[in-house]
């Protein structure tokens, strides 16, 4: 089944911005808008932050943002605060049933 | 308000079975598919499983197949996970969440803790 990659981490200063990369290759990925993201506080279940590669759910700040070129898809977020630390993960939808998701990446803010 | 809420998580022995069962409330579960996804201890995020509503069309990862099954009880509101022929690397949190429809898994449940032994 397709891999999606992603950095182990990155890092950044309250108040700076982040990106995060997810590198996909399969044709699902490639051509259609089918990548979601999702942010994973310690011990806690994922949440969805960003579907269908730009949209944020209610509730979601809009320092959060998504994007897509070609085989990539990132996450900005700007404007960092502490409570943004956490696991953030991509997927994608394979086909009509399949998911397959991101190694993931850790975000710690310094 | 959407809650999924997983249990019949525990330790297992190796090569025994397990299921698990996620009630949902809060919605209209029958009008859903559903999937099953797990988190090995300090990894990542692993698609397991999904069913889809009314044709109950199921799709399973490579690492489970043949050994897995996923069902529902739309009158119950009620995913299940049959988990036969358990490894020590399905050693995880199995979260329960709702596929969203937007290509998205939109809400997701607490979780429950499969162990097994060797």
């Amino acid at each position: 089944q397709s891999a999606l990659t992603q950095p182990p981490s990155v890092s950044g200063s309250p108040g700076q911005s982040v990106i995060i990369s997810c590198i996909g290759t399969s044709s699902d990925f490639v051509n259609y808008n089918r990548v979601s993201w999702y942010q994973q506080s310690p011990g806690t279940a994922p949440k969805l932050i960003i579907y269908e590669v730009t949209n944020r759910p209610s509730g979601v700040p809009d320092r959060f943002s998504g994007s897509k070129s070609g085989n990539t898809a990132s996450l900005s977020i700007s404007g960092l605060q502490a409570e943004d630390e956490a696991d953030y993960y991509c997927s994608s939808k394979i086909g009509s049933t399949t998911r397959v998701f991101g190694g993931g990446t850790k975000l710690t803010v310094l | 308000q959407v809650q999924l809420v997983e249990s019949g998580g525990g330790v297992v022995q190796s090569g025994r079975s397990l299921r698990l069962s996620c009630a949902a409330s809060g919605f209209s579960f029958s009008r859903f598919g559903m999937h099953w996804v797990r988190q090995a201890p300090g990894k990542g995020l692993e698609w397991v499983t999904f069913i889809a509503s009314e044709t109950y069309t199921r799709d399973y990862a490579n690492s489970v197949t043949g050994r897995f099954t996923v069902f529902r009880d739309d009158s119950r509101n009620t995913l299940y996970l049959q988990m036969n022929s358990l490894r020590a690397e399905d050693t995880a949190i199995y979260y329960c969440a709702r596929d969203g429809p937007h290509y998205d898994v939109d809400h997701w449940g607490q979780g429950t803790l499969v162990t097994v032994s060797s």
